[in-house]
């Protein structure tokens, strides 16, 4: 069965360093999210691309997150500098179809990210 | 405000009993509602999808409910068995996005 890929698994950083996570959705899903999720919480959406267009990046912490899916396949979310409050699971989900058509999202195992 | 609140933090029922786990929903107007099961350390998984114009969907052991009028799904889990503990997120979309609300902890003993 197709899964999402993510890595890594886990990272520890020093605050004020970079970091940077990978995710490669299912063959074929043209949607792709990122989420964080704070232990205890549900996963709060990050950005949402449409092949290689963003779609909603509202919730995006923009003056040090970004993200890009350049070919629309496989996506980079980085975090420069990393700042203590960023430690969280980082979420990378796929679908057929965008979030309005109501198609299930498949997770990854996601990034346990650690900021020390 | 948009929020999303599911019931008590934590559920412990025993084993072959019924689970019922609530989703509430404020200032939205969701077309669609999905349930979600997520392990410890791992992405969540989805289980179930309710439309707007359905009353009720089910799979298997699971059923969900939703009345747009209370603002409210209910989550089922009949003969429930140890192997369902896990935390239960129900997902609506927003405006432009899906939103999750934090989780229910089911925990199912012997």
């Amino acid at each position: 069965e197709a899964e999402v890929a993510q890595s890594p698994r886990y990272k520890i950083t020093e605050k004020s360093q970079a970091v940077a996570f990978w995710c490669d959705p299912i063959s074929g899903h043209a949607t792709l999210y990122w989420y964080r999720q704070i232990l205890g919480q549900g996963p709060e959406l990050l950005v949402q691309f449409q092949d290689e267009s963003v779609v909603d990046d509202s919730q995006l912490p923009k003056d040090r997150f970004s993200a890009e899916r350049l070919k629309g396949v496989d996506s980079t979310l980085k975090i420069q500098p990393a700042e203590l409050g960023d430690s969280a699971m980082y979420l990378c989900a796929s679908s057929l179809g965008t979030s309005g058509t109501g198609y299930e999202q498949y997770f990854g195992p996601g990034t346990r990210l650690t900021v020390t | 405000s948009q929020k999303i609140e599911q019931n008590s933090e934590a559920l412990n029922i025993q084993e072959g009993k019924t689970a019922t786990l609530t989703c509430n929903y404020t200032n939205y107007s969701p077309a669609y509602l999905q349930w979600y099961r997520q392990d410890p350390g791992r992405g969540p998984v989805f289980l179930l999808l309710i439309r707007e114009n359905e009353k009720e969907k089910r799979k298997e052991r699971l059923k969900v409910t939703f009345d747009t009028t209370l603002k409210q799904s209910l989550f089922h889990i009949t003969a429930s068995q140890p192997a369902d503990s896990a935390t239960y997120l129900c997902a609506l979309r927003g405006n432009n996005d899906m939103r999750f609300g934090a989780g229910t902890r089911l925990t199912v003993k012997p």
